[in-house]
């Protein structure tokens, strides 16, 4: 069973500049999740998505946004990247049903440096 | 704010020893903890889940909840060098979301 996919692995951007990412899910796992992980901050929440839906958002401003679609693939979109954006971007996967079950599995995260 | 705190580290154990990593989380009414593994330049990896009160053991690991301290700990048995990673405790905080601590690096010496 492939794991949780994420593309590009490593993006070089300027500022100013705006970039998308992308996650596919594990197969048959409806909910994707974002977040961004930086040495000073560790891993932050930015946004969840159950089928297409916006489920929970993070504190972090309106210049990230993300999208699932039908086949449960998400995006996310940072618009005119700053110097702090530079992080390690992580998707995880999950059935998405709830309850205190319910597992997060991580892909290999994109490597994002802005200049 | 829902918050999980630990201890940065590094936390040196030699060969063959127990790893002891330690967590609080702020929000009484969690339900479900996770611990994750992360090796440099990795993404984490899901090593343990607990929603009891009391030990869950898989293998080399353990894992131990106590809800009314809000106190969760993972106990590695034998470490070996390949145990050497940042370890992260994460806690439900709604549907399919996490709330991290920052994590405790382990250092495991041969």
């Amino acid at each position: 069973k492939a794991g949780v996919t994420q593309t590009p692995r490593y993006l070089i951007k300027t500022r100013g500049q705006q970039v998308t990412l992308s996650c596919s899910p594990i197969s048959g796992h409806r909910s994707v999740s974002w977040y961004q992980q930086t040495p000073g901050q560790g891993l932050q929440f930015l946004f969840e998505y159950f089928s297409e839906t916006q489920r929970n958002k993070g504190n972090f401003p309106g210049r990230f946004s993300g999208r699932q679609f039908s086949n449960s693939r998400s995006e996310m979109n940072v618009s005119t990247l700053e110097l702090g954006d530079s992080a390690l971007y992580l998707c995880a996967s999950s059935f998405g049903q709830g309850g205190i079950i319910e597992k997060l599995f991580f892909g290999s995260g994109t490597q994002l440096s802005v200049l | 704010q829902k918050e999980v705190e630990q201890n940065s580290g590094p936390l040196s154990v030699p060969e063959g020893a127990i790893a002891s990593l330690n967590c609080t989380y702020s929000d009484r009414g969690s339900q479900s903890f996770f611990w994750y593994r992360q090796y440099s330049g990795k993404s984490p990896e899901l090593i343990m889940s607990i929603y009891s009160n009391g030990d869950k053991e898989d293998g080399r690991f353990t894992a131990q909840l106590n809800k009314a301290s809000q106190y969760v700990s993972l106990l590695i048995r034998d470490s070996q060098p390949s145990d050497s990673a940042t370890y992260l405790c994460a806690v439900n905080i709604g549907y399919s979301t996490l709330t991290f601590g920052k994590g405790t690096m382990l250092l495991v010496s041969p």
